[in-house]
């Protein structure tokens, strides 16, 4: 079965300064990667996908991360934070069996200080 | 535009009574999942369905039914067996493999 770690519940950032969420995840083979965010009380809004080709991928609102096989890790990184990226964070994992089922990691709240 | 809505986006429940969460989706998605939020739990699968009149339970889906007559919707049923339903449900769906899940705006449910 799959599982998905995000490391830090609540991370904190300085406006202006870099954000990196961590995702790590367990599988027998590469899965299918994606980072979402949501707001307040409202459902879960794609950032950006993984699934095969280039290892940088570039979502919305200048997040990117990068699929690294040997470290089975698929971090999150802003260079710079806004104040409107304030939110909850979730990485998951999809094991390209038919029913598309994902596996979500526990989140991370992402606080960000003027 | 295209879409899932689930409503109500608030409800309530007394003791020892059944609610249905209603979940539409107008994408022309074969998948529908429904999801329990907790905080700090992240999301956990309740059931999903891959066609219509077809659907498998999840890792949470004692106290929970579901059905679906039609491809557009997949409505859950909180039922009096589900003894701690308070949490926020979301509805997804999807279509092929690395498609991602398209989610709705939630439904709250409370405990009266």
């Amino acid at each position: 079965a799959q599982s998905v770690t995000q490391l830090g519940s609540h991370v904190s950032v300085s406006e202006g300064a870099l954000v990196l969420l961590r995702c790590n995840y367990s599988s027998s083979v590469p899965p299918y990667l994606f980072w979402y965010v949501q707001y307040p009380n409202q459902g879960l809004q794609l950032l950006l996908k993984y699934t095969t080709g280039a290892t940088l991928v570039k979502g919305i609102n200048g997040f990117e991360a990068e699929f690294k096989k040997s470290e089975t890790s698929f971090h999150l990184t802003k260079p710079s934070a806004h104040m409107s990226d304030a939110a909850e964070y979730f990485c998951a994992v999809s094991d390209r069996g038919a029913g598309n089922q994902f596996y979500f990691g526990t989140g991370t709240s992402l606080t960000v200080i003027p | 535009d295209g879409g899932i809505t689930q409503s109500p986006k608030y409800l309530f429940r007394k003791e020892g009574q059944n609610v249905t969460l209603s979940c539409e989706q107008n994408l022309n998605h074969d998948a529908m999942y429904w999801y329990r939020q907790d905080p700090g739990q992240g999301l956990r699968l309740i059931y999903y369905s891959q066609i219509v009149n077809d659907f498998q339970k999840g890792d949470i889906a004692e106290g929970y039914s579901v059905s679906r007559e039609k491809k557009e919707s997949f409505p859950l049923t909180v039922t009096s067996a589900q003894k701690n339903p308070t949490a926020f449900y979301l509805c997804a769906s999807s279509t092929y493999p690395g498609d991602p899940q398209h989610f709705g705006d939630g439904t709250r449910l409370s405990i009266l």
